[in-house]
């Protein structure tokens, strides 16, 4: 299986800082990459595909980049909605598999 | 407006088996593959396999292969996922999920439904 690891796994960070997750494959995944937010007793909701594909109706100033094995998620501005817990997953080889995640705490 | 809804709460016995449904509405549910994917409290989430709901056809994690089965009504509008022969690992919560138009990634979820395997 693909191994897909965050860095960090927890951030604390101040509403209005630009936040930065990384995240890297095991083996070469593409561009086929998603990240996804969750907040505590609730569903997962889908905020990028593609590596870099904006879902609709997600923000602008949530943005991702990268290929291969190493991707970024970025929140250019963050605000309060944005305190979660932040997984990718990786859909380029059976079995697809998620991140450990990266909780995004108040500082 | 497209949701996902699962059925409620399970308490099953170790060995026991579950069967969650995952009913569609607000898209034509036969169009796009249904995904199940599970999270234990405190952990990542897991992948467990879908199924297309206009023709049957599933594909299943390698981990779960031998436990799980993934079914859907004849109108395709719901969608069920039995895992057999539960263990106390199995305690999660059990998602389903809809594709985004062939592109394996999860646009729409259901509420997710807490399974307990405890004696």
């Amino acid at each position: 299986d693909i191994q897909m690891t965050q860095s960090p796994s927890t951030l604390s960070a101040s509403v209005g800082d630009r936040v930065t997750i990384t995240c890297r494959a095991s083996q070469s995944i593409s561009v086929w990459l998603a990240w996804y937010q969750q907040k505590p007793g609730k569903a997962p909701n889908l905020l990028i595909y593609k590596a870099s594909s904006l879902e609709s109706g997600v923000p602008s100033r949530f943005s991702g980049s990268g290929s291969g094995t190493e991707f970024t998620l970025t929140i250019s501005s963050l605000q309060p909605d944005d305190f979660a817990t932040y997984y990718c997953q990786q859909y380029n080889t059976y079995p697809w598999t998620f991140g450990q995640g990266t909780k995004v705490e108040i500082k | 407006q497209v949701h996902l809804v699962q059925s409620g709460a399970e308490v099953k016995n170790p060995g026991a088996s579950v069967k969650v449904s995952c009913k569609a509405s607000g898209y034509i549910s036969s169009s796009y593959t249904v995904h199940w994917v599970r999270q234990a409290p405190g952990q990542r989430l897991e992948w467990m396999g879908w199924i297309n709901p206009a023709s049957g056809n599933t594909r299943y994690s390698q981990r779960f292969q031998d436990r799980v089965t993934l079914s859907r009504d004849t109108s395709a509008t719901t969608a069920y996922m039995e895992l057999s022969s539960l263990r106390s690992e199995d305690t999660a919560v059990y998602y389903c999920a809809k594709e985004k138009a062939g592109l394996w990634t999860f646009d729409i979820w259901g509420q997710g439904t807490m399974v307990t395997v405890s004696s």
